[in-house]
């Protein structure tokens, strides 16, 4: 079975603070995701990553920033924690090539006070 | 762009009951599509699938159609169970089309609760 991991499932962190926010996944993907998730909003994508220090931006970027330097292991960061930010946040997983499904971690909520 | 459009929430039934979830798209080409669940406290699993028209895709008792020709692929059950309380999700691939590499797009959720 495909495992992704979160490094933490509950976070609380004040204002200004830097966080990071890690995910592992130990099947080998060639394609990670960070997404975050509001009431009535659905999941909502951040950044992407398809290779090794690659990345591209979703649709809601601004705040964030990513970094992949190992195949199984993709970041979040916030440079400046700021309240808006409190969600829950999900990594997720793809094998690439013509396989779509994307495999989810547990999830990160996230506060920020 | 690509998008999906599923039925708004919340629904309540009672055990036994058939239960619809309705989910519409919009995308160029021919895109996969998703359900996903989410149960409390969990980040969401794949609960079907299906790759192109006519497909169905079918698990613990839910199903899906792939219909081209009203864009939609509603999730149905029979008969559902309090453990099938949770938020489902519908979502499409748009098959990596240049730099997007197979992102899925998502609906914003159904929250089902089913009581006994």
């Amino acid at each position: 079975d495909v495992k992704v991991t979160q490094s933490s499932r509950y976070l609380v962190k004040r204002t200004g603070e830097k966080v990071f926010l890690e995910c592992v996944q130990d099947m080998d993907h060639e394609n990670m995701f960070w997404y975050r998730q509001d009431p009535g909003l659905g999941l909502r994508l951040i950044y992407f990553s398809y290779d090794v220090k690659m990345k591209e931006k979703g649709d809601i970027p601004e705040g964030y920033s990513v970094s992949r330097e190992k195949k199984e292991r993709f970041s979040l960061i916030l440079e400046s924690a700021s309240t808006n930010q409190t969600s829950m946040y999900l990594c997720a997983s793809n094998p690439g090539g013509r396989t779509y499904e994307q495999y989810f971690g547990p999830g990160t909520r996230l506060t920020v006070t | 762009g690509d998008s999906v459009t599923q039925m708004e929430g919340p629904v309540t039934l009672s055990e036994e009951a058939f239960l619809t979830i309705n989910c519409t798209y919009t995308a160029t080409g021919y895109p996969s599509l998703f359900w996903y669940v989410q149960y409390p406290g969990e980040g969401l699993q794949l609960l079907l699938k299906a790759t192109k028209a006519d497909d169905k895709g079918s698990n613990k008792g839910f199903e899906a159609t792939y219909r081209k020709e009203t864009t939609s692929f509603h999730l149905e059950k029979g008969s559902v169970q309090v453990s099938d309380s949770a938020v489902y999700f519908c979502a499409l691939s748009d098959q990596g089309r240049g730099s997007t590499l197979g992102r899925l797009y998502f609906g914003r959720g159904t929250q089902l609760t089913v009581w006994p």
